[in-house]
């Protein structure tokens, strides 16, 4: 398997601009998880999505932020509009099953995101 | 909301010696998990566990649940071990999802 996989794997964007950041999980992986890491935050949960439907979204920031997942093999965040605070690298992983139950989860490369 | 504290926020060792980060939690929990992530890199899993100790290579992660600590401990270091090591344990508002450490900087020089 190829792992996941994100696109793109960097964006430069103007403020303002509808940002979309894609990803497909591994094969038979039943969660999804958005994250998005900052220097001054670290490591964040965005969303987490189990057999495509999200389950928790307390860590969306704002409106401007959306996810989806029309399929099993394939999510998307959207940003809409950018701004400068939302500059970051953004990382999707996938797991076989919860986090609670010892699954263990395989992270993609990241989109580093720049908003000018 | 389960607290994740790791210790040191920055380590910096000469090569060969003897690594150990710490991690502590506030929640009882199933599983912790140790990350590593490169500069510029992506995030690969070192381990996870439930119990006593694993070890993989030069790597060894230990957990004591009574006391809801684990260690990472990095023998013989070497400067490509230089990377951010993450702790992230299940809980938060929900318990399918992982929180988080602030991550602690390795640098390893030769």
């Amino acid at each position: 398997d190829a792992g996941v996989i994100q696109s793109p794997r960097h964006e430069v964007t103007e403020m303002g601009q509808e940002v979309t950041l894609r990803c497909k999980p591994i094969s038979g992986h039943d969660y999804l998880f958005w994250y998005r890491q900052t220097m001054m935050r670290g490591l964040e949960l965005l969303i987490y999505f189990n057999n495509n439907v999200p389950i928790d979204d307390s860590g969306m920031p704002e409106d401007r932020f959306s996810a989806k997942m029309p399929n099993a093999s394939f999510s998307t965040l959207k940003i809409q509009p950018s701004e400068p605070r939302d500059s970051a690298v953004y990382f999707c992983a996938s797991s076989l099953g919860s986090a609670g139950v010892r699954n263990e989860q395989f992270f993609g490369p990241g989109t580093r995101l720049t908003v000018l | 909301k389960n607290e994740v504290e790791q210790s040191p926020q920055n380590l910096t060792a000469q090569e060969g010696e003897f690594i150990t980060i710490n991690c502590s939690y506030s929640v009882g929990i199933s599983a912790l998990h140790w990350l590593q992530q490169h500069p510029g890199g992506g995030i690969v899993s070192l381990f996870m566990l439930s119990s006593g100790k694993k070890k993989h290579g030069r790597l060894i992660a230990t957990i004591n649940i009574q006391e809801k600590h684990s260690s990472l401990h990095i023998t013989a270091s070497h400067p490509r071990d230089s990377a951010v090591y993450i702790c992230a344990v299940p809980g938060g508002t929900s318990y399918g999802k992982l929180t988080f450490g602030q991550g602690t900087i390795l640098t390893v020089h030769p």
